[in-house]
């Protein structure tokens, strides 16, 4: 079974610039998840879809963050304008349905982000 | 309130030697699932073991156990005979099946040296 694929896996941007990462789950996962980690940080949840409907993006800065996913298959999350405190890894999982299975979620590589 | 806490933010082992990494909890939902989770300095999150909150016996995963106590809401993961390769970080996460989300630690940094 292939894995969660992310792209790219490093992106280095000024601050001011905009950014786009992209997630393909796992075939048939209908749960996304998209996470910050900053460096020596846990993860930090960003937004979970179901399908294409978005079940919470309560931590999700509105203001400069956007996510989509369009037919409930891969996914874009997007930065515009990036601030230096964006720079982290932003990870992409998914999982078989709300209920998470007994092996729980399935990570992609991550993208690393530097905002200089 | 931190739901997930890791109390050792770095630890040194010697290789072969077993080693226990702490993570307590904290809910007062009935229902949930202690994951465990390694991440190498690549930075991929490589799930490791899982134990649901109904599950009777300790989750076994070959080197990998997690000493469930549940009335100390406790998870700590043993690692048995490490080696230089589980070097990495090691984080706790907890999912409570009100909401399906993962509550993560902070993590503990391991090092075996040889």
């Amino acid at each position: 079974e292939a894995g969660v694929a992310q792209s790219p896996r490093y992106k280095i941007i000024e601050k001011r610039q905009s950014v786009a990462f992209w997630c393909n789950p796992i075939s048939g996962h209908a749960t996304l998840y998209w996470y910050q980690q900053i460096l020596g940080q846990g993860p930090k949840l960003l937004i979970q879809f179901q399908n294409n409907g978005v079940v919470d993006d309560s931590q999700l800065p509105k203001d400069r963050f956007s996510a989509e996913r369009l037919k409930g298959v891969d996914s874009t999350l997007k930065i515009q304008p990036a601030k230096l405190e964006d720079s982290a890894v932003y990870l992409c999982a998914s999982s078989l349905a709300r209920l998470g299975q007994q092996y729980g979620y399935t990570f992609g590589s991550g993208t690393r982000l530097t905002v200089v | 309130a931190q739901k997930i806490t890791q109390t050792q933010p770095g630890m040194f082992v010697q290789e072969k030697e077993a080693v226990t990494l702490d993570c307590t909890y904290d809910t007062s939902d009935p229902s949930y699932g202690l994951f465990w989770y390694k991440q190498p300095s690549s930075g991929e999150m490589i799930f490791l073991i899982y134990q649901g909150s109904y599950d009777q016996q300790n989750a076994t995963e070959g080197r990998y156990s997690l000493n469930f106590q549940k009335a100390r809401k406790s998870a700590n993961l043993v690692i048995s005979a490490s080696q230089l390769g589980d070097s990495a970080m090691y984080f706790c996460a907890m999912r409570e099946d009100s909401n399906y989300q993962l509550i993560w630690g902070a993590g503990t940094k391991l090092i075996i040296k040889p």
